[in-house]
């Protein structure tokens, strides 16, 4: 089946414009996750969501930042306001189940969104 | 919350050598950890994870070895070659390793 996607694959906006990036899971996954890889640095994570509600969203690093995730399915990555260090690339990934209880929890990542702020 | 540190940063061998690629976990809670492999301009992909109820797991030329009590856990590769030049992560939980560059000399 498809994998997870990720649009827009390329964003560039200006300093201080509002940006949405979208990420659709694998069908069924019910974890999903957001991570923000800098060029040649490592997966910053971001927020997990479980479901619709979010246990963990300790990564978001301001209050520009926030994402929802309707219907157990697709979520939204919004940054507000954008500056230049948010320049990166977004990582979106899934997994069939959350962090607890042991189980074999395998990440499928996207092919990311490159945002660039000028 | 998790906190997971990896060493080394980068890892140069010559092909055939063996390499070993170490994090430690902070969250004893943890139970799940998974190794992830980055080719340049690619998504992480996922090459062997261990579950905290076995000490060891190996496919092929790679193993995972996990200690609980130290809250440790290693990647180790063997006979390597080109191909397995990429960034390597390791997990616990959300949070991911900052990762090991490993080159391999023809």
């Amino acid at each position: 089946g498809a994998g997870v996607s990720q649009s827009p694959s390329n964003k560039v906006t200006e300093k201080g414009k509002d940006v949405e990036l979208r990420c659709d899971p694998i069908s069924g996954h019910t974890a999903l996750y957001w991570y923000r890889q800098s060029l040649g640095q490592g997966l910053e994570f971001l927020i997990y969501f479980q479901g619709n509600s979010a246990p963990d969203k300790s990564g978001l690093p301001s209050d520009r930042f926030s994402a929802e995730r309707t219907g157990g399915s697709v979520s939204t990555l919004t940054i507000q306001r954008t500056q230049q260090e948010d320049s990166a690339v977004y990582l979106c990934a899934s997994s069939r189940t959350g962090t607890s209880g042991g189980a074999r929890n395998e990440q499928f990542f996207g092919p990311g969104t490159r945002l660039t702020v000028l | 919350g998790e906190n997971v540190e990896q060493h080394p940063s980068t890892l140069s061998v010559q092909e055939g050598d063996s390499a070993v690629i170490k994090c430690t976990y902070s969250d004893s809670a943890s139970n799940y950890f998974p190794w992830y492999k980055q080719e340049l301009g690619k998504r992480p992909q996922l090459i062997i994870d261990i579950r905290s109820n076995v000490g060891e797991k190996k496919d092929q030329r790679i193993a995972v070895t996990l200690n609980k009590t130290a809250k440790h856990f290693s990647l180790h590769i063997t006979e390597t070659q080109p191909e397995d030049s990429a960034v390597y992560f390791c997990a616990a939980k959300v949070r991911f390793g900052a990762g090991t560059r490993l080159t391999v000399k023809p």
